[in-house]
């Protein structure tokens, strides 16, 4: 059974950088998938951050690209997530997820998230 | 970007009742189209994938239909373990995957 869990400080200053861990565990990230970052700040829906292949290509929501990077370390079976230059609007719950994919248009696409981390809660506050 | 609009925000319902919730695409998305169940302090739970194809472990009382813009989400004789938030997500512009603002399932 595929289980994910997301591990990080719960609190971060503002202008610095959230960095979070994924780690999975029944299924071996190198076999295939994408692995995602989705959030949900309190009161409000999820907002998808990014998508990463373990070939490394990698997907980011427009609106937070200049600010997030997604790498995936295969040998540990995880993959991060980093996020520059907090403020209080990055409060949210995080979580990571695998994603689904196909091969078309030449190349793997990311479709639906089929398993997901229960998330976990950063802070930004000083 | 794919703009996703789900009503109502909120529905009042009863264990028993069969419920429809909606999800509108701002662009036609084909059948690219995905529902999650959300509830507190548990991981979202996928539900429905392609538009109408239920996920592995889903009981057959989920159903979902609709193609292009307008979409569907169906519970039949709605249980207590139901009441959740449900969203919906669009796949269709891979580059930019987005979920609707979801509709909150409360106890009447």
């Amino acid at each position: 059974q595929v289980q994910l869990q997301e591990s990080g400080p719960g609190l971060v200053k503002p202008s610095e950088t959230l960095s979070l861990t994924c780690v999975v565990s029944g299924y071996s990230i190198s076999s295939g998938y994408f692995w995602g970052w989705i959030r949900q700040p309190p009161g409000k829906g999820l907002e998808w951050i990014g998508s990463i292949h373990q070939s490394g290509k990698a997907y980011y929501n427009p609106s937070l690209k200049s600010r997030v990077t997604i790498s995936v370390d295969t040998s540990k079976n995880e993959f991060a997530l980093g996020l520059s230059f907090v403020t209080a609007a990055d409060t949210a719950v995080y979580y990571c997820a695998r994603q689904d994919d196909i091969f078309g248009l030449e190349q793997l696409v990311p479709l639906y998230f089929d398993c997901w981390g229960k998330g976990s809660l950063v802070t930004v506050s000083s | 970007e794919r703009a996703m609009t789900q009503s109502p925000v909120t529905l009042s319902v009863s264990p028993g009742e069969r419920v429809t919730l909606s999800c509108r695409a701002s662009h036609t998305i084909s059948n690219n189209l995905a529902w999650y169940q959300h509830k507190p302090g548990q991981a979202p739970r996928l539900l429905i994938y392609g538009a109408s194809t239920r996920a592995t472990g889903i009981p057959a009382r989920f159903s979902g239909s609709g193609s292009g813009t307008e979409f569907t989400l169906t519970i039949n004789s709605l249980q207590s373990e139901d009441f959740a938030v449900y969203y919906c997500q669009q796949y269709n512009n891979w580059q930019m995957s987005t979920f609707g603002q979801g509709t909150k399932l409360e106890l009447k």
